[in-house]
Formats: C-alpha cells, sequence, structure tokens
C-alpha cells in the first residue's frame, strides 16, 4: 500500500528560483527520505531526516519533517537546469523493514 | 566502477517467454532488491535479500523467481511473460536490512513484452 504522496505533480519553475516539493504520509515513520531519478536513471538518495530531526541541510538541499502532520518539504534553492528530475519520498514504517516510494513531484527547471 | 549495475540495460521480448535479469552490487552492501516501476512512475518493492536470504516478498505473481547465489548478486528471473510485465524493473541495495537504510539504484532494465 502506498505511504507517501508527494504534492505537486509536476512543477516548472526559472532557474535560479527556489522549488518546494511537499511529503505527506499516513502511518508512523522511522525515517524519511528523498531520491532523485534522471531521465532513464535510477534513483539516486539525497537525504534522510530521521523521525526525531526536523530540519536537515545538504548543499542547496534542505528537508523538513513535521511528525504532528505526518509531513516533509523538500526545498532546493537557486535551481539549476540539472536538478530537471523526478523527485520522491520514501518512508521507512516503523513496523517495516521496506521503504515505500511516494509518485513523484517531476520537477522542470526552464532557462 | 559501477556501485549497482544490472543487466541487459533493454530487454524487448515476446509474451510467453521466460527472461532474466541479473544485478551486482560492488559497495559491499548486504541488503539487495528488486523494484517495479511503471508507466506512472510509480515504484514498488517485489522482493529482498540480506546476506542472500530471502527477507520481503511482496504480492507479486509466481512467474517471479528471484536467487542471490552470494549477498553481491541477485538475480530476476522471470517466467511466461506477460503484457502486464512490461516496465522498468530495477535493482537497489543497502548496507543493511534494519530499518529504512539509504538504497543505491542501478539504472534499470526496459522490459517491453510484445
Amino acid at each position: 500500500s502506498q505511504q507517501g504522496e508527494e504534492d505537486p505533480q509536476a512543477l516548472s519553475i526559472q532557474e535560479g528560483e527556489n522549488a518546494t516539493m511537499n511529503c505527506s504520509y499516513k502511518t508512523s515513520i522511522n525515517n524519511l527520505q528523498w531520491y532523485r531519478q534522471n531521465s532513464g536513471r535510477g534513483l539516486v538518495h539525497l537525504i534522510l531526516i530521521r523521525s526525531n530531526e526536523r530540519e536537515k541541510h545538504s548543499g542547496r538541499l534542505r528537508v523538513t519533517l513535521d511528525t504532528s502532520k505526518k509531513s516533509s518539504s523538500l526545498l532546493i534553492t537557486a535551481s539549476r537546469a540539472a536538478d530537471t528530475a523526478s523527485y520522491f519520498c520514501a518512508t521507512a514504517v516503523n513496523r517495516d523493514d521496506k521503504i515505500i516510494f511516494g509518485k513523484g513531484t517531476r520537477l522542470h527547471i526552464l532557462p | 566502477d559501477t556501485a549497482v549495475s544490472q543487466t541487459p540495460k533493454y530487454l524487448v521480448t515476446q509474451m510467453g517467454n521466460d527472461k532474466s535479469i541479473k544485478c551486482e552490487q560492488n559497495l559491499g552492501h548486504d541488503t539487495m532488491y528488486w523494484y517495479k516501476q511503471d508507466s506512472k512512475k510509480f515504484l514498488k518493492i517485489m522482493f529482498s535479500y540480506n546476506n542472500k536470504e530471502l527477507i520481503i516478498n511482496e504480492t507479486v505473481p509466481n512467474r517471479f523467481s528471484p536467487k542471490s547465489p552470494d549477498k553481491a548478486h541477485l538475480n530476476l528471473h522471470i517466467n511466461s511473460l506477460e503484457l502486464g510485465d512490461s516496465a522498468v524493473y530495477f535493482c537497489a541495495s543497502s548496507q543493511d536490512s534494519r530499518r529504512g537504510k539509504a538504497q543505491h539504484f542501478g539504472d534499470g532494465t526496459r522490459l517491453s513484452i510484445l
């Protein structure tokens, strides 16, 4: 069963702008991860945030987690053409050993 | 020195045939996975092995049979291929099977059934 839902499904912004994607989930989690998938390639792990963390940074990426609202956001600052990709959130559910992926947000950076 | 490599990259075959996809990781990870990504990009786990032992077996038809000869390899054999099997199949690995470890993915095998 699907756990994470990304919002929006698709997003187009101008190069240099910030991009924000959201993920909502249903049950308690151990951690939440964000992945990027470029066209025709496999998923690449970007960042993992644990259930007891509220914010995490990695380069131009900023992830927040609100366990009370069961939601997370991924912010990409100063977007570049190379950021064009699909972004997936994945949740590690407390009772399970697998991670469950959402349907992804397709991000398109316009030159 | 690709971390997770899977072959072939493309597989086009007729309905009813049997085919195999191979996966190898050189990261020294204990756990490997097979995922299926459909045309709408939805990624669903199929199987997971930890040190050659099957630990996750989702609701997948018996026609799909994974095999792990050692912890660095996980192959997927599919019998009697059907039109609905057309998808991209991804292999992935993680350090171990403890909850929610980051996963490293191969570039996928695009399976098309004619």
